[in-house]
């Protein structure tokens, strides 16, 4: 138990479906993190927000789609998506900028 | 633009070995470095953090080194176990929210 939770775990869609991603964490941590990991690439940064406000987005395709109505709820909503989105969704937070982030363990998605 | 590489990309040794693995970064000015253990379709998990200003940190069997100067870290793996067997990866903090990750390292402990 991380205290950070991913639902679903795995997730296979078609390219014309809308879903979201969730991720619930119980630190009572301020910030909240989305991470990319491709097969054989390090982890990409995606989203950040700190107390619900987004502070980094790393040019990310407008695809995804970030929403953060609590510091303790992050999700990422996903539509028209491509193949090469498949990989493993890492939801983590931490307790505020510099500090160690908690990783939940991941949402496995497959694009069709 | 900071750059994170771990060499070896994979490594296999017999168990009670002692081990190293590396990472190297480009730029140090860093605020921390972290060492993280994958285990196969799960998330990371923390297992030493080391502060810009610190050399070293030590948890069990695990030591963890750091040199800003050379943009270089270190995790020291003793008497190595099966259940040592994961993907370890090296993340630094360039500062803020932002973390740069290296790779990993797929080490394989054989019984």
């Amino acid at each position: 138990e991380t205290g950070v939770t991913q639902t679903p775990r795995h997730l296979v869609m078609g390219m014309t479906n809308k879903k979201s991603l969730k991720c619930e964490q119980h630190l009572g941590h301020n910030a909240m993190y989305w991470y990319k990991q491709s097969a054989k690439k390090p982890l990409e940064l995606m989203f950040v927000y700190s107390l619900e406000e987004r502070v980094e987005n790393n040019s990310v395709p407008s695809r995804f789609s970030p929403e953060c109505p609590n510091s303790s709820h992050l999700f990422l909503h996903l539509h028209t998506l491509q193949p090469e989105d498949s990989a493993l969704y890492l939801c983590a937070s931490s307790p505020n900028r510099n500090q160690p982030q908690h990783f939940g363990d991941g949402t496995r998605l497959s694009i069709l | 633009k900071q750059e994170v590489t771990q060499i070896p990309a994979a490594l296999s040794v017999p168990e009670g070995e002692n081990l190293v693995l590396n990472c190297s970064f480009t730029d140090s000015a860093i605020y921390n470095l972290q060492w993280f253990r994958q285990d196969p379709g799960k998330g990371l998990t923390s297992l030493l953090l080391i502060q810009s200003s610190q050399r070293e940190q030590t948890s069990g069997r695990l030591n963890a080194s750091l040199d800003k100067s050379s943009g270089r870290s270190t995790l020291y793996i003793a008497a190595s176990q099966p259940g040592d067997s994961a993907t370890y990866l090296c993340a630094v903090n360039t500062g803020g929210f932002k973390t740069i990750f290296g790779a990993g390292t797929r080490l394989f402990v054989k019984a």
